[in-house]
């Protein structure tokens, strides 16, 4: 079974642009969160989709949104990047069951850097 | 109010010892989830242990176990007889059930298997 991919692995944006990051989770998996990792910050959670359906919501500016297609894949994007930005972005999947373990597994996270 | 505490920023252990990674927890609800998670160098998230807030028995997977004392809201990791793979950072993250929350990770320890 394939695990979570993440495209693309790096990226290079400058201040003002926007970015579309990607994920594809395990296949039987209707769950996907996603995740910003920074050193000063650890690992904050950005949001999570269902089902298409946004489930839950982290504290984010607005200009972090995502979305969730019907094959379970989704995007995020971030408009109007800042500096402050630069961050492995982690995708994680899981069934998406509620009331107890649900295990979410990651995929190898998309490393963005805002010159 | 940060949920999750990790107090050992890093952390040595000599190959073929035994090691601790201590976590605490906060939560009011009775029912909740504890994980543990190690990242190598390469940044993806590997999912390592589970341990139910209703389980009675201590949870183990291969070398890894968990020593949960919920009384303290304790949920220590334990690796056995440590590999130089070892090596990575180490999280660990409380998910509560109710409401389809999303997972909250602790700050991390950097552990070093030293040969």
């Amino acid at each position: 079974k394939a695990g979570v991919t993440q495209t693309p692995r790096y990226l290079i944006k400058t201040r003002g642009q926007q970015v579309t990051l990607s994920c594809s989770p395990i296949s039987g998996h209707r769950s996907v969160s996603w995740y910003q990792q920074t050193p000063g910050q650890g690992l904050q959670f950005l949001f999570e989709y269902f089902s298409e359906t946004q489930r839950n919501k982290g504290n984010f500016p607005g200009r972090f949104s995502g979305r969730q297609f019907s094959n379970s894949r989704s995007e995020m994007n971030v408009s109007t990047l800042e500096l402050g930005d630069s961050a492995l972005y982690l995708c994680a999947s899981s069934l998406g069951v509620t009331g107890g373990r649900d295990e979410q597994f990651f995929g190898p996270g998309t490393r963005l850097t805002v010159l | 109010a940060q949920k999750i505490t990790q107090t050992q920023p890093g952390m040595f252990v000599q190959e073929k010892e035994a090691v601790t990674l201590d976590c605490t927890y906060d939560t009011s609800d009775q029912s909740y989830g504890l994980f543990w998670y190690k990242q190598p160098s390469s940044g993806e998230m590997i999912f390592l242990i589970y341990q139910g807030s209703y389980d009675e028995q201590n949870a183990t997977e291969g070398r890894y176990s968990l020593n949960f004392q919920k009384a303290r809201k304790s949920a220590n990791l334990v690796i056995s007889a440590s590999q130089l793979g070892d090596s990575a950072m180490y999280f660990c993250a409380m998910r509560e059930p109710r409401g389809n929350t999303p997972l909250v990770f602790g700050k991390g320890t950097r552990l070093s298997v030293i040969a």
